[in-house]
């Protein structure tokens, strides 16, 4: 069954430091997603994109964060400069569709980040 | 604003039981609703998706139930297995909006033998 892969599936940063989060999402999939989700919390919402642009993003997504699909197959999230508040499980997903019913909205398994 | 609130919070059940779980949504317009196991550490992983024409889905030893008109939910588990210890999350889109989906804060289920 195709999956989204996620890595690094732990990473340690400074404060301050910038970090860049990968994810290869399936193939035939045209709607990518970040989400988060700081320990002990239920899972946000950070950003959607399609078509090489963002097409929603949430009050959580600032100017520190930006993502990018640099060459068709990956798709990252770079925190400028990390604080301590940005530790958390950073989730991607995929969809074939914005509304995908069958199935196909697919998480990875997650970076998890522990700014120190 | 749009929410997802599930309940209870926490659940520990013995193995071979039954349980169901709960989850009320505000979000309108609505498109569909999904729920969602996550095991400590791990992605959520789809059990069921509805629309708001369904008011029934099952999946194995899981079957999920939606009432469009009074925006509750319920995750029904059957025959309990040790395996189903993990956070059951209700996940709601809206309709016409980007794909994001909106998260409850899910129940933790742990199955005892």
């Amino acid at each position: 069954e195709p999956e989204v892969t996620q890595t690094p599936s732990h990473q340690v940063t400074q404060m301050g430091q910038e970090v860049i989060l990968r994810c290869v999402p399936i193939s035939n999939h045209l709607y990518f997603y970040w989400y988060r989700q700081i320990l002990g919390q239920k899972v946000e919402f950070l950003v959607s994109f399609y078509n090489n642009e963002i097409s929603e993003k949430s009050e959580i997504f600032d100017d520190q964060f930006s993502v990018e699909r640099p060459d068709g197959s990956n798709f990252t999230l770079k925190i400028r400069s990390t604080k301590l508040e940005d530790s958390a499980m950073y989730f991607c997903a995929s969809s074939e569709t914005r509304q995908q019913m069958v199935g196909g909205y697919t998480f990875g398994s997650g970076t998890r980040l522990t700014v120190v | 604003k749009n929410q997802v609130e599930q309940s209870p919070q926490s659940l520990i059940i013995l193995e071979g039981k039954n349980c169901t779980l709960q989850c009320n949504y505000t979000v309108s317009p609505f498109s569909n609703l999904r729920w969602y196991k996550q095991d400590t550490g791990r992605g959520p992983v789809s059990l069921t998706i509805m629309t708001f024409s369904e008011n029934t889905k099952s999946n194995g030893r899981y079957t999920a139930t939606l009432d469009a008109d009074t925006k509750q939910s319920s995750l029904h588990i059957t025959a309990s297995q040790l395996s189903d210890s993990a956070s059951y999350i209700c996940v709601v889109t809206g309709a016409g909006n980007t794909g994001k989906l909106i998260f409850g804060q899910g129940t933790t289920l742990q199955v005892k033998p």
